[in-house]
């Protein structure tokens, strides 16, 4: 099953609006990343937090981590025609001591941004 | 330019055909992936691969087949005991393979897409 659950599994907003958008885990991780996809393309890596860190910022970009509650939460403040895609969350675990890289995506959040 | 490219972007298979999806990278990378997604649904990982003549099966990889002879090469092969190929297949790849780097990020191709006839 998937490690990462997304909420809403679809957002529709205006130009200007905020969106956010959640994730779930079930299990300990060391960090969890957001990417996002365009239609038909492939996935380009957004932020990057770790399991040590609560918040992150990148641009127009807010990251929050809570590991108590095992969910993290993605922002696009301003948001922008541009922004439309969907947006995935995927979490790194350390596996029997070692990590190799693998990460967990969950089903993603497809966000319509209307002009 | 730098960056990972997968070829051919569509493909057609006639059922009981074995067909190989090319990956290559050209950032050095140790660590490559290959993924599967279905229409509305996230990645799932199928082999993947720290370093040059190794990898390891990821979590649906019946079916599937892979070779890393060489570190920019990563191709999959999808053979005919895979049962539901259909679907868009997704090369990554991260800097390093080793211990402790789920931290690095992945980058990932443009993506092939399967089709049965």
């Amino acid at each position: 099953s998937q490690q990462g659950e997304e909420d809403p599994q679809a957002l529709s907003i205006q130009e200007g609006e905020n969106a956010t958008m959640n994730c779930s885990y079930k299990t300990s991780i060391n960090n969890l990343q957001w990417y996002r996809q365009n239609s038909g393309r492939g996935l380009v890596h957004l932020i990057l937090i770790r399991s040590n860190e609560r918040e992150k910022h990148s641009g127009r970009l807010r990251v929050t981590l809570d590991t108590s509650k095992k969910s993290s939460s993605l922002l696009i403040t301003a948001s922008r025609a541009a922004d439309t895609a969907s947006y995935f969350c995927a979490t790194g675990t350390n596996a029997g001591g070692t990590s190799y890289g693998k990460l967990t995506f969950g089903q993603g959040t497809i966000l319509t941004v209307h002009p | 330019d730098g960056g990972i490219t997968q070829s051919p972007k569509y493909l057609f298979r006639k059922e009981g055909q074995n067909v190989t999806l090319s990956c290559e990278q050209n950032l050095n990378h140790d660590a490559m992936y290959w993924y599967r997604q279905d229409p509305g649904q996230g990645l799932r990982l199928i082999y993947y691969s720290q370093i040059v003549n190794d990898f390891q099966k990821g979590d649906i990889a019946e079916g599937y087949s892979v070779s890393r002879e060489k570190k920019e090469s990563f191709p999959l092969t999808v053979t005919s005991a895979q049962k539901n190929p259909t679907a868009f297949y997704l090369c990554a790849s991260s800097i390093y393979g080793g211990t402790a780097l789920s931290y690095n990020e992945q980058f990932f191709g443009p993506g092939t897409r399967l089709t049965v006839l």
